[in-house]
């Protein structure tokens, strides 16, 4: 079974710094890598996914995540946080054809304007 | 957009109740799934559904049973509730391959139990 960590617990940060979050998966096949964000009071919203072809892809609201299969690592980045990015952040995978999509423990983000 | 509804926002029961958590999905997706949401933990799966009838244990389904007599209800169960299924339950819904696999989450169901 996939397991995914993300390193990062609880991050703050000021308005317009840059933002990266870690996230790496244990499975050596094939996967399908996702960022969901979950905003104070809100539901999980995708983020962004990776199933193949460019290992860079662009998401909603700026953030672009980064698939590097050697360091089996999906990292999450943006160049420019606003306050409004203060939320908390799950990274998933899922192996393709399995049902199971299994979750990172998040990163809670928090933006200081 | 796909909707996923869960009918109970907050919810207090005592332990030893019966406790039913309904969850409806208006895009006929095969696939649904029960998680509860804690923090440091993430999202952990306690059961899916990949059709009608038909179910499968997900990581932590001790506690638990499910329901799914309708394509569109998964209903998860909590026989006798304890304070440490005190939690946030997530339904989701999985759209088919053709339209990118993509997870779509209820509004969650925030359960105390006293």
């Amino acid at each position: 079974a996939q397991s995914v960590s993300q390193h990062n617990h609880h991050v703050i940060l000021s308005e317009a710094a840059s933002l990266e979050l870690g996230c790496n998966y244990s499975y050596g096949g094939t996967v399908n890598l996702f960022w969901y964000v979950q905003y104070p009071g809100q539901h999980l919203q995708l983020l962004l996914k990776y199933f193949s072809g460019d290992p860079l892809v662009k998401g909603i609201k700026g953030f672009e995540a980064e698939f590097i299969k050697s360091k089996f690592s999906f990292n999450l980045r943006k160049p420019s946080v606003q306050w409004s990015d203060t939320a908390e952040y799950f990274c998933a995978v899922n192996v393709p054809n399995d049902y199971k999509l299994s979750f990172g423990a998040g990163t809670t983000v928090t933006v200081r304007a | 957009d796909v909707k996923v509804t869960q009918s109970s926002r907050y919810l207090v029961k005592r332990t030893g109740e019966k406790v039913f958590l309904e969850c409806v999905q208006d895009m006929d997706h095969e696939n649904m799934f029960w998680y509860r949401q804690d923090p440091g933990l993430g999202l952990r799966l306690i059961y899916f559904s990949y059709d009608v009838k038909m179910k499968e244990k997900g990581d932590i389904p001790e506690g638990y049973s499910v329901s799914r007599e309708k394509k569109e209800r998964f209903s998860l169960i909590l026989e006798s509730a304890s304070t440490n299924q005190t939690s946030m339950y997530l339904c989701a819904t999985r759209a088919p391959m053709t339209d990118g696999n993509t997870i779509y989450f209820g509004e969650g169901s925030w359960l105390t139990v006293v």
